[in-house]
């Protein structure tokens, strides 16, 4: 099953740099996945998504890519600033199923 | 357009009380759907709502805890008796459509619960 985590992973990236955050996602089936960002005190915030039928999306300053080989996901935020300090959730959900799955979570921090 | 609205944001109970959360989603969404976070972890689905009715209530504990999405009014996520492991933020999210894909949820900035 799924273990508690008492503490995020954290990423601390230099402002400017470039950020990868990485997530595995468990279910085969989901066809359908979406990267959020939720800062402090706030609820999540849409990003970008993607389908399974593609292996890369671009947004502004955000890249996600998708290998559904080894069911991975990450997001590469390019330039980073200080207001995307925040914690990023990858979510999936299969095509029928009501309940949008998240995964544990990495922490941004942006050093000025 | 003011998204989602979630009150109270922070909301502190005894132990055995109740408490009531209140979510209105988004104008034009008519699908509402509840997620639980405990600290430093994901969103955990509880509950998805149309207008007065209950969809997928898979994700919801079966006692103490209900939902409802009256015709009129906002949702309401009501925990009866309340145990210190009630305390977490709860979301509510709105869609105008069901379904992967299709579209993508608004979440709300969430209500606060603390249980003494």
């Amino acid at each position: 099953g799924e273990s508690v985590g008492l503490h995020l992973p954290t990423l601390s990236v230099q402002e400017g740099d470039n950020s990868i955050i990485n997530c595995a996602y468990s279910n085969s089936a989901s066809d359908y996945f979406i990267w959020y960002k939720q800062e402090s005190g706030k609820g999540p915030q849409f990003i970008i998504d993607i389908r399974s039928n593609m292996d890369k999306r671009q947004g502004q300053r955000v890249t996600v890519l998708l290998n559904k080989t080894v069911k991975h996901l990450s997001l590469q935020i390019a330039a980073t600033q200080p207001g995307d300090s925040a914690v990023y959730f990858c979510a999936e959900i299969s095509y029928g199923n009501n309940r949008l799955a998240f995964g544990k979570g990495n922490q941004v921090v942006v050093i000025p | 357009n003011a998204g989602v609205m979630q009150n109270p944001r922070h909301l502190v109970r005894r132990r055995g009380q109740e408490a009531r959360l209140r979510c209105s989603p988004m104008k034009g969404h008519s699908h509402v759907y509840w997620y639980r976070q405990l600290p430093e972890e994901g969103l955990k689905f509880m509950v998805y709502l149309q207008k007065e009715n209950i969809i997928d209530e898979s994700g919801m504990p079966k006692e103490r805890f209900s939902a409802e999405f009256p015709k009129e009014g906002p949702s309401i996520l009501r925990i009866q008796q309340v145990v210190r492991g009630d305390s977490a933020a709860y979301f509510c999210a709105s869609s105008p459509n069901r379904g992967s894909g299709a579209n993508v949820l608004t979440f709300g900035a969430g209500s606060r619960l603390t249980v003494l």
